[in-house]
């Protein structure tokens, strides 16, 4: 099963509202990132957040965690067509050695122009 | 410019005929992955490798083979392909991902579509 599961799962906004995208996810991590995939492209690093940070912040990109909840949000300000893409969280899990990322299934967000 | 390359970028091929997927990245990085993104299932990681010769299983790796020979190179191969591996793959690269490394962005290749009739 999916370590971290968005919602939703597809969001249509005008061009200028704000976006905000959830992720959950079952195990304690060390980390959680963000990516964004443009249509037929690989995945792009956004942001990353640690287990002991509960807010960051990368131009419009605002990301929250709570770890008592097991969730993070990401927040686009002032969306643009351009934001138009499919976003996923990525959860770091494990302690000392290697340590595994499982992305979650993806929220598809498309921003009208 | 620092890339992940794939090749090829779409291919439709049989059952049975083995194929190989390459990937190579110049960022000297030591960890490279494989994963198969399908609808409603997201990325799933094929099989990983920590660094020259090491290499290890992901979450689904029947079916598929992978080798690291060399630090840049990375390729896929499916010695007997399924219609069930038809799917998008991606390569990805990072530097190590142990102890206070883990948290390592990944690069993405731009992707291989594969199908398999």
């Amino acid at each position: 099963s999916q370590q971290g599961e968005e919602d939703p799962q597809a969001l249509s906004i005008q061009e200028g509202e704000n976006a905000t995208m959830n992720c959950s996810y079952k195990t304690s991590i060390n980390n959680l990132q963000w990516y964004r995939q443009n249509s037929g492209r690989g995945l792009v690093h956004l942001i990353l957040i640690r287990s002991n940070e509960r807010e960051k912040h990368s131009g419009r990109l605002r990301v929250t965690l709570d770890t008592s909840k097991k969730s993070s949000s990401l927040l686009i300000t002032a969306s643009r067509a351009a934001d138009t893409a499919s976003y996923f969280c990525a959860t770091d899990v494990g302690s000392g050695g290697y340590q595994k990322v499982t992305f979650g299934i993806g929220t598809k967000l498309q921003v009208i122009p | 410019e620092a890339q992940v390359t794939q090749n090829p970028r779409y291919l439709i091929t049989v059952t049975g005929k083995k194929l190989t997927v390459t990937c190579s990245q110049n960022m000297n990085h030591e960890y490279m992955s494989w994963y198969r993104q399908d609808p409603g299932l997201g990325l799933r990681q094929i099989y990983y490798s920590m660094n020259v010769e090491v290499t290890d299983k992901g979450d689904v790796p029947e079916g598929y083979k992978v080798s690291r020979k060399e630090k840049r190179n990375f390729p896929l191969i499916l010695e007997s392909p399924s219609p069930n591996q038809t799917s998008l793959y991606f390569c990805a690269s990072s530097l190590k991902r142990t102890g206070t490394l883990s948290n390592q962005p990944q690069h993405f290749g731009d992707g291989t579509r594969l199908s398999i009739l």
